[in-house]
């Protein structure tokens, strides 16, 4: 069974870092690419960025380049979303997720959700 | 940017069949995947490659991509079927997801 499980998530004060994790099991990690989604309250979907199997492709929505880094670690079936200068429209549901293999551009599975609250 | 345009809501009545469109740009040259989302849940993929159901998802939905829409539609809709339901696509000329803005399925 897939599974994600994120964590990381809190309150932090705009301009603020946080970083968010995101363990996958029940699949060989190392063959999908990988996501970030979030969800402002009340608001629909948001996608945030990617990155291939291998890390070596990585892309970015343009209101979090610059600010977003995302990254994996294959041997610890871990992904990351390294959050810098945080703002209060950054306020979601981070959610991630799993691609759908090679080619597929859908999120096949997702994980439960982490909170990111950004206010002073 | 892409822009996958979606209706806000859409109200069906149990038994009788829902259809949920998506537009955008000769939306038929790209895949388009479906999303279903219940109250604090995370989303389930309903939908693939426009019209592949994955495993475990009841054979009522269904979807097609033509022109400038894509269809989502579900038959003999069940009250459980209430949910907010999101299409996306892979916009190729940016390398970014798109989703769009989501339609509240009321039964």
């Amino acid at each position: 069974e897939v599974q994600l499980l994120e964590s990381g998530g809190g309150l932090v004060q705009p301009g603020g870092s946080l970083r968010l994790s995101c363990a996958g099991s029940g699949f060989t990690f190392s063959s999908y690419a990988m996501n970030w989604v979030r969800q402002a309250p009340g608001k629909g979907l948001e996608w945030v960025s990617a990155i291939d199997n291998i890390g070596s492709s990585i892309y970015y929505a343009d209101s979090v380049k610059g600010r977003f880094t995302i990254s994996r670690d294959n041997s610890k079936n871990t992904l990351h979303l390294q959050m810098t200068s945080l703002r209060a429209e950054d306020t979601a549901i981070y959610y991630c997720g799993r691609g759908g293999g090679v080619g597929a551009t859908m999120v096949e599975y997702w994980g439960q959700g982490s909170q990111v609250t950004v206010s002073s | 940017s892409y822009v996958l345009t979606q209706p806000p809501s859409v109200a069906v009545a149990p038994g009788k069949t829902a259809t949920i469109t998506c537009g955008g740009n000769n939306i038929e040259s790209k895949s388009v995947h479906w999303y279903q989302q219940k109250p604090g849940q995370a989303p389930v993929l309903v939908i693939s490659f426009d019209a592949d159901r994955p495993s475990g998802i009841p054979e009522r939905f269904s979807g097609s991509n033509s022109g400038n829409t894509a269809t989502l539609t579900i038959s003999r809709v069940e009250a459980g079927d209430e949910a907010d339901y999101y299409c996306q696509v892979w916009d190729s000329n940016s390398d970014h997801r798109v989703f769009g803005g989501g339609t509240k399925l009321t039964v």
